[in-house]
């Protein structure tokens, strides 16, 4: 069974800083890693895919990184609209599929 | 435009059974998988299972196994989740959400979710 963490659980940053966000998968998952957002009472919405390949719509700066177990989501500049819970999901095992528990950023 | 639109909130007793429903609009249904996830209150998000629309096969995540079951109607666009012998556990909001349905790819599109209240 393939877990997923992520560190650190909560971060606390302020408009204009750069939050930097890590995934860790406990097996070999390629580049099979997606990150998402999720805002109070809202679906996730699909931000990374392919570890570093952004989905449609998604600003510059969101970028990602990393490749086989270590990943990294990088904010550029957090503008206020992107404090909110972010998780990493692996998807190398299709069609079974691990989020990780998420990384609260907030103000 | 690519939507999901799920069936609205459910109260049941421990014990029951719950069927949400998640219907799909502005693609072709049958070329792409469906996902449920949910998500406990304040909790993270939990995948549930997979289907192919294309030719019905299934994936349940291990320790729904036995509880879960997936389908679809090609006819209607709409995939469905049937939860058994629900327990107060199971309160969470349901989601169903698209994948590319035959190669490994991520969830693109999600529904609104459906919240399932489990309480005596």
């Amino acid at each position: 069974e393939i877990v997923m963490t992520q560190s650190p659980a909560t971060l606390s940053v302020s408009p204009g800083d750069r939050a930097t966000l890590s995934c860790r998968a406990s097996q070999y998952i390629s580049n099979n890693l997606a990150w998402y957002q999720q805002k109070p009472g809202q679906a996730p919405r699909l931000l990374i895919y392919g570890a570093s390949s952004r989905a449609t719509g998604i600003p510059a700066r969101f970028s990602g990184s990393g490749s086989g177990t270590e990943f990294t989501l990088t904010i550029s500049s957090l503008q206020s609209e992107d404090f909110a819970v972010y998780y990493c999901q692996e998807y190398n095992y299709w069609p079974s599929f691990t989020f990780g528990p998420g990384t609260k950023v907030d103000i | 435009q690519v939507q999901l639109v799920q069936s609205g909130g459910e109260v049941k007793k421990p014990g029951a059974s719950v069927k949400v429903s998640c219907k799909a609009s502005g693609y072709r249904f049958t070329k792409f998988g469906i996902n449920w996830v949910r998500q406990a209150p304040g909790q993270g998000l939990e995948w549930m299972g997979w289907i192919s629309v294309y030719n019905g096969n299934t994936n349940y995540a291990p320790r729904l196994q036995g509880r879960v079951t997936m389908t679809t109607d090609t006819s209607t666009s709409t995939a469905y989740m049937e939860l058994r012998s629900l327990r107060f556990d199971d309160t969470a909001v349901y989601y169903c959400a698209r994948d590319y349905g035959d190669i490994p790819t991520p969830f693109d599109y999600w529904g609104q979710g459906t919240l399932v209240t489990v309480s005596s």
